[in-house]
């Protein structure tokens, strides 16, 4: 079955770095990628849809200029984290829909960062 | 209100039992999905529906459109299905907004 790939599973940084999480699908073109965070004990909220080649596009309330989406090729979406401040610590997933319409999504293991 | 409510919350059942947790949102959709979070935090999607029914092993996915209601239900249920279940709906294309709504997940334990 498809799979996607997520780069790292677990990365602690300090306060003030910048941190870049990888979301890869490995056997299908991915014109589109979801990022998620999750809260601890909460379920999923979006952050931005990426889409291959063009600007993501992002949910009301996260910050562009502190989490970059980059989606530079059909197989890979990277996320980073600016300036990463202790609020920023979280479980981000990442999400990616083949090109075929109505295919499902396929999620990578999710990363887990840790801001000192 | 959340535009997408699950219930339970939490659920423990008896190995063997048949379970039920149900979704209800209040957006138009064009599709929803079942996912299914294990303790390390990897999610798998387990069914997208748009209509009907849909089954893989003994886990089997209803919607009702009308009602804006959907179930999955898990057969003989075993500790290894013990993982949290997650509701979301891709709305439809709208000029703003977000694509998909997530409920809070129910919390599954199943008991040997």
């Amino acid at each position: 079955g498809a799979v996607v790939s997520q780069h790292p599973s677990r990365v602690i940084c300090k306060s003030g770095t910048s941190v870049k999480i990888e979301c890869r699908s490995l056997d299908f073109q991915a014109t589109t990628m979801f990022w998620y965070r999750q809260f601890p004990k909460k379920s999923l909220m979006l952050m931005a849809t990426s889409n291959e080649g063009s600007k993501a596009t992002y949910e009301q309330g996260v910050e562009k200029d502190k989490f970059l989406i980059n989606h530079a090729s059909l197989t890979l979406s990277t996320l980073t984290v600016t300036s990463a401040h202790p609020e920023d610590s979280s479980f981000y997933i990442c999400s990616a829909r083949d090109r075929e319409r109505n295919s499902p999504l396929h999620f990578g293991n999710g990363t887990r960062l840790t801001v000192t | 209100k959340n535009e997408v409510e699950q219930s339970p919350q939490n659920l423990t059942a008896q190995e063997g039992e048949f379970i039920t947790i149900n979704c209800s949102y209040s957006v138009g959709i064009s599709a929803l999905h079942w996912l299914q979070q294990h303790p390390g935090g990897g999610i798998v999607s387990l069914f997208m529906l748009s209509s009907g029914k849909k089954k893989h092993g003994r886990l089997i996915a209803t919607i009702n459109i009308q009602e804006k209601h959907s179930s999955l239900h898990i057969t003989a249920s075993h500790p290894r299905d013990s993982a949290v279940y997650i509701c979301a709906v891709r709305v439809r294309p709208t000029n703003t907004g977000n694509q998909f709504y997530f409920g809070t997940g129910t919390s599954l334990t199943v008991i040997p």
